[in-house]
């Protein structure tokens, strides 16, 4: 069974610093990795994608994940924080997708405050 | 393109009523899948519908159901309405199943009283 686990419910940054949310997965088969961001009272959007083609990934408004199978880890990395990256973000994974389909399951979430 | 679109996107209910959820995928998306969200739980993976087809379905209990039409819309039902039930319900679409990109609606905040 596919699981996945984000350290830091909360994690509090200040403007300009770096970003770091940590994903640790747990799959039984090359898993396909997913950051999304949750703005208030809005649907998830995906950040980016990790599909076994590249382990830096890079994804939208300068987020990059790095894919580390020895440390079975995944985690979000954005160097300087902006007011607006304030929000929830949701690590996500995906298994073999002829068996499981599109199944998508989450970690519990983080929310990342920006302090000015 | 527009993207997905959830109605209605508020809905009031009291115990042991039914309710019904409409999911309207991005055009050309076949694949359409349900997730619940709460603060307790998480989200949570509920079933997947690819040409009318269930492909797979999440640990619910019958209580929750769905469909898709022939034009990928899909609906969900869940009947009988329990407070725990109270959630933001979020539908997925993509291209196909299996490893495709997801594009998640705006979800649809259920409140049952």
């Amino acid at each position: 069974a596919q699981s996945v686990t984000q350290l830091g419910s909360h994690v509090s940054v200040s403007e300009g610093a770096l970003v770091l949310l940590r994903c640790n997965y747990s799959s039984s088969v090359p898993p396909y990795l997913f950051w999304y961001v949750q703005y208030p009272n809005q649907g998830l959007q995906l950040l980016l994608k990790y599909t076994s083609a590249a382990t830096l990934v890079k994804g939208i408004n300068g987020f990059e994940a790095e894919f580390k199978k020895s440390e079975t880890s995944f985690h979000l990395t954005k160097p300087s924080a902006h007011m607006s990256d304030a929000a929830e973000y949701f690590c996500a994974v995906s298994e073999d997708g002829e068996t499981s389909g599109s199944r998508l399951t989450f970690g519990e979430g983080t929310q990342l405050t920006v302090n000015p | 393109k527009a993207g997905v679109t959830q109605t209605p996107r508020y809905l009031i209910k009291t115990r042991g009523q039914q309710v019904t959820l409409s999911c309207s995928p991005i055009s050309g998306h076949r694949s359409v899948s349900w997730y619940q969200q709460t603060p307790g739980q998480g989200l949570q993976f509920l079933f997947e519908y690819f040409s009318e087809t269930q492909r797979n379905k999440g640990n619910f209990p019958g209580r929750f159901s769905g469909r898709q039409f022939s034009n990928s819309r899909s609906e969900m039902n869940v009947s009988t309405l329990e407070l725990g039930d109270s959630a933001l319900y979020l539908c997925a679409s993509s291209l196909k199943s299996s490893y495709n990109e997801q594009f998640f609606g705006p979800g649809t905040r259920l409140t049952v009283l």
